[in-house]
């Protein structure tokens, strides 16, 4: 059975901690992300990375970074945790398929975290 | 800029009934669509792909069209039943390659 796991299910941090969501898939996948969701915003991409060492921005990366040293090992880090950070974090991956498209998104259960 | 529409406001139907979600895009040059379901507390779950070249694809009980004429896929699902109640989300690939991008998604509810 083909797994996407995310290191917690349930987080909470101080302001200004550094924070980091581990993320981790067992299915060779190239590609992995990082989203958020929030109520009435939806899932925003935050980063994603195409290959080992190899990450891109998504839509609102400000704020966080993430870690690449491993196929398998994808890592979201907030620098600084702030209370705008609280939110639902997904971690996905998915195979690169011919023809430039994506095959499914396998995700994770998610990480509840909140910034107090 | 690109933008995933989806009905914002919740759709109740009665068990039994077909329900059918829409998803409108603009922006984007989709080679394909994908749909998921999400229950709450959860990570989505994959459903149904369709590509460009394809009018219609059905699994079981799902049947989802895509027009990339009038930049529209709708989602239906036939005989529903309460346990399909959730979240369903459309995604299409950024027109930069790798990501997906999300609609906000539309809350399904089936009563008995």
């Amino acid at each position: 059975d083909v797994k996407v796991t995310q290191s917690s299910r349930y987080l909470v941090k101080r302001t200004g901690e550094k924070v980091f969501l581990e993320c981790v898939q067992d299915m060779d996948h190239e590609n992995m992300f990082w989203y958020r969701q929030d109520p009435g915003l939806g899932l925003r991409l935050i980063y994603f990375s195409y290959d080992v060492k190899m990450k891109e921005k998504g839509d609102i990366p400000e704020g966080y970074s993430v870690s690449r040293e491993k196929k398998e090992r994808f890592s979201l880090i907030l620098e600084s945790a702030s209370t705008n950070q609280t939110s639902m974090y997904l971690c996905a991956s998915s195979l690169f398929g011919a023809g430039n498209m994506n095959t499914e998104a396998f995700f994770g259960q998610g990480t509840r975290l909140t910034v107090v | 800029s690109q933008k995933i529409e989806q009905n914002s406001e919740a759709l109740n139907i009665q068990e039994g009934k077909t329900a059918t979600l829409t998803c409108n895009y603009t922006n984007y040059s989709p080679a394909y669509l994908q749909w998921y379901r999400q229950d709450p507390g959860r990570g989505p779950v994959f459903l149904l792909l369709i590509r460009e070249n394809e009018k219609e694809k059905r699994k079981e009980r799902l049947k989802v069209t895509f027009d990339t004429t009038l930049k529209q896929s709708l989602f239906h699902i036939t005989a529903s039943q309460p346990a399909d109640s959730a979240t369903y989300l459309c995604a299409l690939g950024a027109n930069s390659g790798y990501a997906l991008n999300f609609g906000k998604g539309t809350s399904l509810l089936v009563t008995p």
